[in-house]
């Protein structure tokens, strides 16, 4: 079966642009979440989407947004790019929710300059 | 607030010698603790959940444990291709939240 699949894969922006990045999840699975992952801070939870509704939401400011369409693919949206940006985005796809069996997929590299 | 402490951070082994990872925590109300693994460039990949003290779980030279305040992830005598990061991650307060360790970098030599 089809995995967790993220485009692009890798991308480099410049400071003040905004970034839409795509995961389309495993078949069946309505729960899609995001994460940042960097080499000092690990991975961090960004927010949750469920069946189109986010569920939950980490502490990141309200230039990262999130959205997921009835075929649970989702989208992550980040506005006015910041150097501190750059890092790989990861999103994970489960039946029930972030606090079961997830599984990632590779990631989209961000780097902003 | 939920914490979640991974050592050590780094730890290079030769083939065939046993080791393990710490996972310490700090949660009100555990739902399940989680073991990923990650290899350079990819996004981690399941390995176990366990949900209460006591509980173990296996699979091929690697085996979880769990206390109330830590887990262990024990390597029997691993290969080279068991060099990644493992990841502990923990869930507390239902389905919504789940909290990351930075992880410890894994490297077996032949």
């Amino acid at each position: 079966k089809a995995g967790v699949t993220q485009t692009p894969r890798y991308l480099i922006k410049t400071r003040g642009q905004q970034v839409t990045l795509s995961c389309s999840p495993i078949s069946g699975h309505r729960s899609v979440s995001w994460y940042q992952q960097t080499p000092g801070q690990g991975l961090q939870f960004l927010f949750e989407y469920f069946s189109e509704t986010q569920r939950n939401k980490g502490n990141f400011p309200g230039r990262f947004s999130g959205r997921q369409f009835s075929n649970s693919r989702s989208e992550m949206n980040v506005s006015t790019l910041e150097l501190g940006d750059s890092a790989l985005y990861l999103c994970a796809s489960s039946l029930e929710g972030v606090g079961t069996e997830a599984f990632f997929g590779q990631g989209t590299r961000l780097t902003v300059v | 607030e939920d914490q979640v402490t991974q050592s050590p951070e780094a730890l290079r082994l030769q083939e065939g010698e046993s080791s393990s990872l710490n996972c310490s925590y700090t949660v009100s109300g555990l739902r399940g603790l989680f073991w990923y693994r990650q290899d350079p460039g990819k996004g981690p990949e399941f390995l176990f959940t366990l949900y209460s003290a006591g509980e173990e779980k296996e699979k091929e030279r690697l085996k979880a444990t769990l206390t109330k305040k830590e887990s262990f992830l024990h390597i029997t005598a691993p290969k080279p291709e068991d060099s990644a990061t493992y990841l502990c991650a923990l869930n507390s307060g239902g389905y919504q939240k789940v909290t990351f360790g930075i992880g410890t970098k894994l490297q077996v030599i032949p």
